[in-house]
């Protein structure tokens, strides 16, 4: 079945460092790709999607490619904020409801 | 405009007691979705509700977990004698689209911590 599969955190980082969260994914077909964030105390929140091969969404800084030849959608970010400081997860919408990998802490200290 | 509710957003129940959580989507939305985030197993889906459809259980756990949506509008999950490892977060989400099309985007509401003593 479809699967989405995140680097695990922690992740820490310096303010203003360049950020980089890896997902890859396996699905049938042409599934659309998610970043969703949760920042403390909040509830999912949709940061980026993707519907499509060599598609890139952005938001807040934000990016990631659709890259279908190797089946990965990395979010990166070229400077983060304490702000930024959450739980990233990386899903996935096919043929059934969303995919979600497991979620990726950041923490960015001033 | 009014985003995903739930209700209740805490609630703390005995072993063995039934629960019932709310989710009201976003008005106009057809599909709606309950997920479940816990410890350990990261976000899972339970079931998800489109139009006047039969909706795909295929999530649920077991047997003690339903869930109904009245009017095509407000859901709500139950969970009949909870165990202690139903204890996570239940979160709602509705979507625009016509569920099994590549395109729709969920919206999630807040969550409900659930927590059986």
């Amino acid at each position: 079945g479809d699967s989405v599969t995140q680097m695990e955190g922690p992740v820490t980082l310096s303010e203003e460092a360049f950020l980089t969260i890896n997902c890859t994914y396996t699905a049938t077909g042409y599934p659309s790709l998610f970043w969703y964030v949760q920042y403390p105390g909040e509830g999912l929140q949709l940061l980026l999607k993707a519907t499509k091969a060599d598609d890139k969404g952005s938001n807040k800084g934000f990016e990631a490619t659709y890259r279908k030849e190797t089946t990965s959608f990395h979010l990166e970010k070229g400077s983060v904020q304490v702000s930024d400081s959450a739980v990233y997860f990386c899903a996935l919408r096919g043929n059934t409801p969303l995919v979600f990998g497991k979620g990726t802490r950041l923490s960015v200290i001033a | 405009g009014a985003g995903v509710s739930q209700s209740p957003s805490n609630k703390v129940t005995e072993k063995g007691k039934d629960v019932e959580l709310r989710c009201d989507p976003i008005s106009g939305h057809t599909a709606l979705y309950w997920y479940r985030q816990s410890l350990g197993q990261g976000l899972e889906f339970l079931i998800y509700f489109q139009g006047n459809s039969a909706p795909d259980k295929s999530g649920l756990p077991s047997d003690r977990f339903s869930a109904e949506r009245t009017g095509g509008s407000v859901s709500t999950l139950t969970i009949q004698r909870t165990q202690q490892e139903d204890s996570a977060v239940y979160l709602c989400a509705s979507s625009p689209r016509l569920a099994g099309t590549p395109r729709d985007t969920q919206y999630f509401g807040p969550g409900t911590r659930l927590t059986v003593l």
